[in-house]
């Protein structure tokens, strides 16, 4: 079966700074990679997907990820965060046709610091 | 353009009730899919609903079931709740079938605890 690995349960970045998220997939073959965000009482929000092609994705709010076949990593990027951007963060995939759902992450704490 | 809504906002129960949560899909989506969110976890696929039939289901128990209606919106029926049912229930929505499937909305979630 299939799993997904966020490394860092948490991570404080200053305003202005760069920021990555680690995700590692496990499972056989190429699957469907997706980051969501999700801010207290909110539902989950998508940010990014990829499913085949250019390996370099671009996203909603200045979000980019590029996906390293040979690392099974599909990391999240932002060259300069912004104190809203403070928010859980979630790498998921999808290996079937659509109908099997997502499998997430246990998710990344990201931190602001003024 | 309303997004995915779910009902109601929060919930508590008593261990061994049954408990039914709803879903409305985004306006243009027909299929539904709900995921259940422990504290401190990401979300885990429960099931997900196609022309009002269940397509798949996740790693659950027959306690959880589910519906939808041919206005597309959805229930989740959990009985003989358990403590470890406590969670975040979140819905989401998506369009078709395939690939686009994957392309979920989800909403805000229902709180449910369990005592």
């Amino acid at each position: 079966a299939q799993s997904v690995t966020q490394p860092d349960i948490h991570i404080t970045v200053s305003e202005g700074a760069s920021l990555e998220l680690r995700c590692n997939y496990s499972y056989g073959a190429t699957p469907y990679l997706f980051w969501y965000v999700q801010s207290p009482g909110q539902g989950l929000q998508l940010l990014l997907k990829y499913f085949s092609g250019d390996t370099l994705v671009q996203g909603i709010k200045g979000f980019e990820a590029e996906f390293k076949r040979s690392q099974s990593s599909f990391n999240l990027r932002k060259p300069s965060v912004h104190w809203s951007d403070a928010a859980e963060y979630f790498c998921a995939v999808g290996t079937g046709g659509g109908a099997d759902g997502l499998t997430f992450g246990k998710g990344t704490h990201l931190i602001i610091q003024p | 353009d309303a997004g995915v809504t779910q009902s109601p906002t929060h919930l508590i129960k008593t261990r061994g009730q049954q408990v039914t949560l709803r879903c409305s899909p985004k306006s243009g989506h027909d299929t539904v899919s709900w995921y259940q969110q422990a504290l401190g976890q990401g979300p885990q696929f429960i099931f997900q609903y196609y022309e009002e039939e269940e397509r798949q289901r996740g790693n659950f128990p027959d306690r959880f079931s589910g519906h939808q209606f041919p206005n597309y919106s959805s229930e989740l029926n959990v009985n003989a709740l358990l403590l470890g049912d406590s969670a975040l229930y979140l819905c989401a929505s998506s369009f078709g079938t395939g690939l686009a499937a994957y392309e979920q909305y989800f909403g805000p979630g229902t709180r449910l605890t369990v005592t």
